[in-house]
């Protein structure tokens, strides 16, 4: 139990393209989704925090209105990467948790890898 | 907020050996979470363990086993009998109000 997909797992677009990532929890529900950003060879850094029915909570230097998340249902959470440029090519990565039972790990969907030429 | 600290960017170890990955941990949350996970070349997250403030006692599952010191605020992963299929990247996170907080990682090098 515990799955969750994220797809699509790599996306190769143009500069100035807008690309959606999705994330679902297939077995669970999950009101909290979590979205993370990777550069290579570093750490998971936590872009913001998906509220199912309200507005994401973003980490302090994450643009709103670059990186919009929608959180429709309690299965799934949407990232998109508004206007992407080279910059914002990363390896972006979702998480979520089930709401139902305590002191569980958040579990991770196998990421995304996002070029922008 | 958390901090999470690993001092140890690479790890080397033999096969069937067993190894210790470091972790120590900042919080001023009164109850957390330690957890661990791995993260292979292909880049997925793999939840490997996990360790209550409150447990009394060291959480292991098969091969891994966590090494919690909550004077010492460590929470150190022991991995026994190692496998070629253990290299990957380490990651130990801590969680207080649902946040996740990583730590900058442990590659282990797993030789024949």
């Amino acid at each position: 139990g515990a799955v969750v997909s994220q797809h699509p797992s790599w996306v190769i677009c143009k500069s100035g393209t807008s690309v959606k990532i999705e994330c679902r929890s297939l077995d669970f529900q999950a009101t909290t989704m979590f979205w993370y950003r990777q550069f290579p060879k570093q750490s998971l850094m936590l872009m913001a925090t998906s509220n199912e029915g309200s507005k994401a909570t973003y980490e302090q230097g994450v643009e709103k209105d670059k990186f919009l998340i929608n959180h429709a249902s309690l299965t799934l959470s949407t990232l998109t990467v508004t206007s992407a440029h080279p910059e914002d090519s990363s390896f972006y990565i979702c998480s979520a948790r089930d709401d139902d039972v305590g002191n569980q790990p958040q579990h991770f969907g196998d990421g995304t890898r996002l070029s922008i030429l | 907020a958390q901090k999470i600290t690993q001092t140890q960017p690479g790890m080397f170890v033999q096969e069937k050996e067993a190894v210790t990955l470091d972790c120590t941990y900042d919080t001023s949350d009164p109850s957390y979470g330690l957890f661990w996970y791995k993260q292979p070349s292909s880049g997925e997250m793999i939840f490997l363990i996990y360790q209550g403030s409150y447990d009394q006692q060291n959480a292991t599952e098969g091969r891994y086993s966590l090494n919690f010191q909550k004077a010492r605020k460590s929470a150190n992963l022991v991995i026994s009998a190692s496998q070629l299929g253990d290299s990957a990247m380490y990651f130990c996170a801590a969680s207080g109000f649902q946040k996740l907080v990583f730590g900058t990682g442990t590659r282990l090098l797993v030789s024949p």
